[in-house]
């Protein structure tokens, strides 16, 4: 069974242009979320989506936004990049109820 | 959910039980507790989780004391391959609530040969 797949692996910007970061869950799975890990602190959830809406958000500005697919892929925006926007974005999946799984992230690194 | 305390860091001989403890006293009657573990650079692992009753699978087994105020994840035979930092999670099951975890600093659990 295929794990969480995340896209790309590494990407680099710069401060105020836009990143996209997309996530493939686990076949089945309809739920997805997106955690930040800034070097050195912990892993902050983002944003929570379930069959196709967004049902919960964590503690960050409008510019971070997303949205899921039909086909439960997801994706995450992050506009008007910071140099403090620079972690590791992780994305998990689960059935409701269900543990989460996660993938390897996207380091993104703004320059 | 409740807050978890753990400890710093640990160390284990190569094919010795790791035994990673975890405090959660706060523990609410339908709170799970959970484990990851996460390896330098990747994304974090789910390992088990339970709500009373000790639990075990092909990774590791978890022990809930009885009053559920503490636990204890046990690797069996620690091999290099499982240094990394260890999650001890407490939340519940399911609800509204159910759509976060969150991770504290953990337990950097080290290997040695």
């Amino acid at each position: 069974e295929a794990g969480v797949t995340q896209s790309p692996t590494h990407l680099i910007k710069t401060r105020g242009q836009q990143a996209t970061l997309r996530c493939s869950p686990i076949s089945g799975h309809t739920s997805v979320y997106w955690y930040q890990q800034a070097l050195g602190l912990g892993l902050q959830f983002l944003l929570w989506y379930d069959e196709g809406e967004e049902r919960n958000r964590g503690n960050f500005p409008p510019r971070f936004s997303g949205r899921q697919f039909p086909n439960y892929s997801s994706e995450l925006n992050v506009n008007a990049l910071e140099l403090e926007d620079s972690a590791l974005y992780l994305c998990a999946s689960s059935l409701i109820s269900q543990p989460q799984h996660f993938g390897d992230g996207t380091r993104l690194s703004i320059l | 959910d409740a807050k978890t305390t753990q400890p710093p860091s640990m160390d284990c001989a190569e094919g010795r039980a790791a035994n990673l403890p975890c405090n959660h006293s706060t523990i609410s009657g339908n709170e799970y507790v959970y484990w990851y573990r996460q390896i330098h650079s990747q994304g974090p692992q789910y390992i088990i989780h339970g709500l009373k009753n000790n639990e075990t699978n092909e990774m590791a087994s978890l022990i809930i004391t009885e009053d559920r105020k503490s636990s204890t994840l046990i690797l069996p035979h620690a091999t290099l391959r499982d240094t990394a930092v260890y999650y001890c999670i407490v939340r519940v099951y399911s609800g509204g609530s159910n759509y976060k975890l969150t991770f504290g600093k953990g337990t950097l659990l080290t290997v040695n040969p």
